[in-house]
Parts: structure tokens; C-alpha cells; sequence
């Protein structure tokens, strides 16, 4: 299975704050990489889906970036309801596989 | 716009089958452009995708290496919906249960993401 690893773990940010988020394959998945947010008690959901497509109703101050094994998730400027835990999965090989991920706090 | 309902009970006992279904609107499960997912999400596994159910001129389904042995995903078109059954359950298999389609955004089977998801069933086994 591809393992995706996420760093940081977790961060400290400010609203207005711009925040990077990494994700790397354990191996080369072109551009096959979505990423989810998910608040406590609730279900995932996708924010990026084939590393830079924005889905349908998220705010522009997400970006996605990266191919082959080191992706990127960009928020430019924190806003309240994004603190949250993000995630990143890859879909280039099954099974699809998540990282851990990356939990930002105020 | 599409949305899943899950259904099903909150508790197994060990050893015993836990059974979930997730009931489709505003879409088809026997649509050649998707494919019904089962997910789970545990403090200890993270997010763990466990198999699909999806049509392309006749049912197919894959499932995680992991769970393999013990799990069944079915279809129901009569119904609209898809099914999770998953047996001989221990403590270990305890987790918040997420049914999830899958809509193919380009050609290929990879370009695939969870773009739509229940609302999550915590199931306890004890």
C-alpha cells in the first residue's frame, strides 16, 4: 500500500494567517491527490480533489499544488471555521490510503 | 445534489456480524460513472478504507486486504442503496462507520475522489 505522510501534525495559527500543509507519497502518484477537512463530529469533506482542482462551493483561499510524491494544501488567509483537522489521500493505486492528518488550532 | 443516509445499529457484540446500510438520493447506485464506498475512522487505524460496490455493465466490488475474509459490500437498486456487512467482529473493529461515493472526475480509475459522504455511524463492539 502507498503510504501519505502529513507534517505538520498539528499547528498553532491566527486568523488572517497564510498555512501550509504538506502531504508526501511513499511513492509517485503523478497527480492522483485529494484533500478532505473534517470538524470534530462530523464527516470528512473534499476540499481538493487531482492535487490543484478546487471542488464546487470552496472558497478561493484554498489551493492545492504538487505531482509525483510531494503535494502542498495552501490556505491564505485563515479564516474562523478553518480550524480544523485536514487530510490528504491518494487515489493513484488501491487501496486509497489517507495520511493522519494535520490538525490546526487557534 | 447528491446524499447518503446511513442506518444501523450502534453496538455489536464480539463475533457477531455488524450490519450498515446507506441509502442514495439524487443519484444511482448502479450509475457507470460512481462507485460506493465504505470507510472507517479510528483513533488508532486513521481514516481506513475498507471496499466498494460499483456497475460497469455488471457489479463489481474490491475490498481492503485487512478485512478481506470478513466482508461483504452489497447493492440494492430496488431500494437504492448499498450495504456493509462485516463479521466475526472484535473491540478492534470499533470505529465511527462513513459510507462514501466516489464520482470519476476524468478518464482512468484514478481520478477518483470521496466527494460525497454519510453522516457517520459510531459502532461500538462490546
Amino acid at each position: 500500500d502507498i503510504q501519505m505522510t502529513q507534517s505538520p501534525s498539528s499547528l498553532s495559527a491566527s486568523v488572517g494567517d497564510r498555512v501550509t500543509i504538506t502531504c508526501r507519497a511513499s511513492q509517485s502518484i503523478t497527480r492522483y491527490l485529494n484533500w478532505y477537512y473534517q470538524k470534530p463530529g462530523k464527516a470528512p469533506k473534499l476540499l481538493i480533489y487531482g492535487a490543484s482542482r478546487l471542488q464546487s462551493g470552496v472558497p478561493s483561499r484554498f489551493s492545492g499544488s504538487g505531482s509525483g510524491t510531494d503535494f502542498t494544501l495552501t490556505i491564505s488567509s485563515l479564516q474562523p471555521e478553518d480550524f480544523a483537522t485536514y487530510y490528504c489521500q491518494q487515489s493513484d493505486s488501491a487501496p486509497a490510503t489517507f495520511g493522519q492528518g494535520t490538525k490546526v488550532e487557534i | 445534489q447528491v446524499q447518503l443516509q446511513q442506518s444501523g445499529p450502534g453496538l455489536v457484540k464480539p463475533s457477531q456480524t455488524l450490519s450498515l446500510t446507506c441509502a442514495i438520493s439524487e443519484d444511482s447506485v448502479s450509475s457507470n460513472g460512481a462507485a460506493w464506498n465504505w470507510i472507517r475512522q479510528s483513533p488508532s487505524r486513521g481514516l481506513e478504507w475498507l471496499g466498494r460496490t460499483y456497475y460497469r455493465s455488471k457489479w463489481y466490488n474490491d475490498y481492503a486486504v485487512s478485512v478481506k475474509s470478513r466482508i461483504t459490500i452489497n447493492p440494492d437498486t430496488s431500494k437504492n442503496q448499498f450495504s456493509l456487512q462485516l463479521n466475526s467482529v472484535t473491540p478492534e473493529d470499533t470505529a465511527v462507520y462513513y459510507c462514501a461515493a466516489s464520482h470519476y472526475y476524468g478518464s482512468g480509475t484514478a481520478s477518483a475522489s470521496f466527494d460525497i459522504w454519510g453522516q457517520g455511524t459510531m459502532v461500538t463492539v462490546s
